[in-house]
């Protein structure tokens, strides 16, 4: 069964702070892939990347760059010189290349709440 | 702008009424997904479908049902089964291009039901 723990529930940095958000994932699987979303106070969740599991490379995109490591099941995710409209809560997803009945099945981890301080 | 509807924003029912949420897709997407979400909690899934006519349980559908009739259309009803129904829905699509876990799904903008 695939898993995915973002152990920091709730955290809070000041504005132009960098942040680290933390997912460590578990699968049987050697094909999958790995998400990240926002949800911003509205409550929509917004796409930010996916990777799949054969793409090690680090992935910057603007402030946000993401580390994908195999070795140590890890996908986090990095916010530099936070802006308060960072502030959201951040989900990081896996899906298997196959799971049987619960085939396209994301599994999501709980969330982490990241407030940015003005 | 295509995208994904939901509605309404919210919604209240009393105990032992059924309630139907909606959800609408104009991105000619294959799949769609009704998810559940309570505080402080991930997303857990309750039915996806991905093809018209056809749709599969997900985690949790005990006291939901849902119908596809068309592609852009995917219902979920909250059914007085359902023993502990307020929450966040959030429905999901997928292009479900090339297949299996892949796919990117998209998410609209949320129904939070509220039982009185």
């Amino acid at each position: 069964a695939q898993k995915v723990t973002q152990a920091q529930t709730e955290i809070s940095v000041v504005e132009k702070e960098d942040v680290t958000l933390d997912c460590v994932y578990e699968t049987r699987d050697t094909t999958y892939y790995l998400f990240w979303y926002k949800q911003p106070p509205s409550g929509e969740l917004v796409f930010l990347i996916r990777r799949n599991s054969f793409d090690e490379q680090n992935e910057i995109s603007g402030r946000y760059s993401w580390n994908f490591q195999k070795s140590t099941s890890s996908f986090n995710f990095t916010i530099t010189a936070s802006q308060v409209v960072d502030s959201a809560v951040y989900f990081c997803a896996l899906s298997e290349a196959y799971s049987g009945a619960g085939s396209y099945q994301l599994t999501f981890g709980k969330g982490t709440k990241l407030s940015v301080i003005p | 702008d295509g995208g994904i509807t939901q509605s309404p924003k919210y919604l209240f029912r009393k105990e032992g009424q059924n309630v139907t949420l909606s959800c609408e897709q104009n991105l000619n997407h294959d799949a769609m997904y009704w998810y559940r979400q309570d505080p402080g909690q991930g997303l857990r899934l309750i039915y996806y479908s991905q093809i018209v006519n056809d749709f599969q349980k997900g985690d949790i559908a005990e006291g939901y049902s849902v119908s596809r009739e068309k592609k852009e259309s995917f219902p979920l009803t909250v059914t007085s089964a359902q023993k502990n129904p307020t929450a966040f829905y959030l429905c999901a699509s997928s292009p479900l291009g090339s297949g299996g876990g892949s796919d990117t799904q998209y998410f609209g903008p949320g129904t939070r039901l509220t039982v009185l």
